[in-house]
């Protein structure tokens, strides 16, 4: 079976320090990766996602960057941190396929201090 | 991308069935609709989807209308551990946009012993 994993699951940073947030998929072979970052109330915003091995494409313009260096990693970061980072980020995986699943790993917690 | 419609909140006992409803009256013929939730501080989870027909699974059953601008979630004997913050999403059918998930406020469904 799939598994999704992301870590660190908590993340405390001062302002200016850089980032780097980890994803890898289990059991699948050329997912769709995606980013997203919940703000409080609940919304969920899509940062980053990727078809394949060094294709990103980024939804908003932002202080982070995202990067696949495999097929089924993907890498979350950013040179310098802002307070406005802060928040909830969320890796996914699909197929990329009508009808099919996005699976969500378990979060990661950043908080910019 | 069709927009969702939920109740903010709901009240269930424990044992009970618990229906949550949403409506998505501008749902195109392609598109799935789609359940996730999300309990507090962790990553949302997939529930059920469905095209047109009902479904069911370990988790849930999905109706859906016949004219597909509504369906229903059901949890047939909702349990403490239920209680979470219940989303239903729309989805297009396929390509790179498919994994484009914008949750909406949802519906907090609370769970009483």
């Amino acid at each position: 079976s799939q598994t999704i994993h992301q870590w660190p699951a908590t993340l405390v940073q001062p302002v200016g320090s850089p980032l780097s947030l980890e994803c890898t998929v289990e059991g699948t072979s050329n997912p769709n990766l995606y980013w997203y970052r919940q703000a409080a109330g609940r919304g969920l915003q899509l940062l980053f996602y990727s078809v394949g091995i060094g294709q990103i494409s980024s939804e908003v313009p932002q202080n982070l960057s995202a990067s696949r260096p495999q097929d089924r990693q993907f890498i979350l970061s950013s040179k310098k941190l802002l307070l406005s980072d802060s928040g909830f980020y969320l890796c996914a995986w699909g197929t990329g396929n009508a009808g099919n699943t996005i699976y969500f790993g378990e979060g990661s917690w950043l908080t910019v201090v | 991308d069709a927009k969702t419609t939920q109740p903010p909140s709901m009240d269930c006992a424990e044992g009970r069935a618990a229906n949550l409803p949403c409506n998505h009256s501008t749902i195109s013929g392609n598109e799935y609709v789609y359940w996730y939730r999300q309990i507090h501080s962790q990553g949302p989870q997939y529930i059920i989807h469905g095209l047109k027909n009902n479904e069911t699974n370990e988790m849930a059953s999905l109706i859906i209308t016949e004219d597909r601008k509504s369906s229903t979630l059901i949890l047939p004997h909702a349990t403490l551990r239920d209680t979470a913050v219940y989303y239903c999403i729309v989805l297009p059918a396929g390509g790179t946009s498919y994994g484009k998930l914008t949750f909406g406020q949802g519906t907090i469904l609370t769970v009483h012993p």
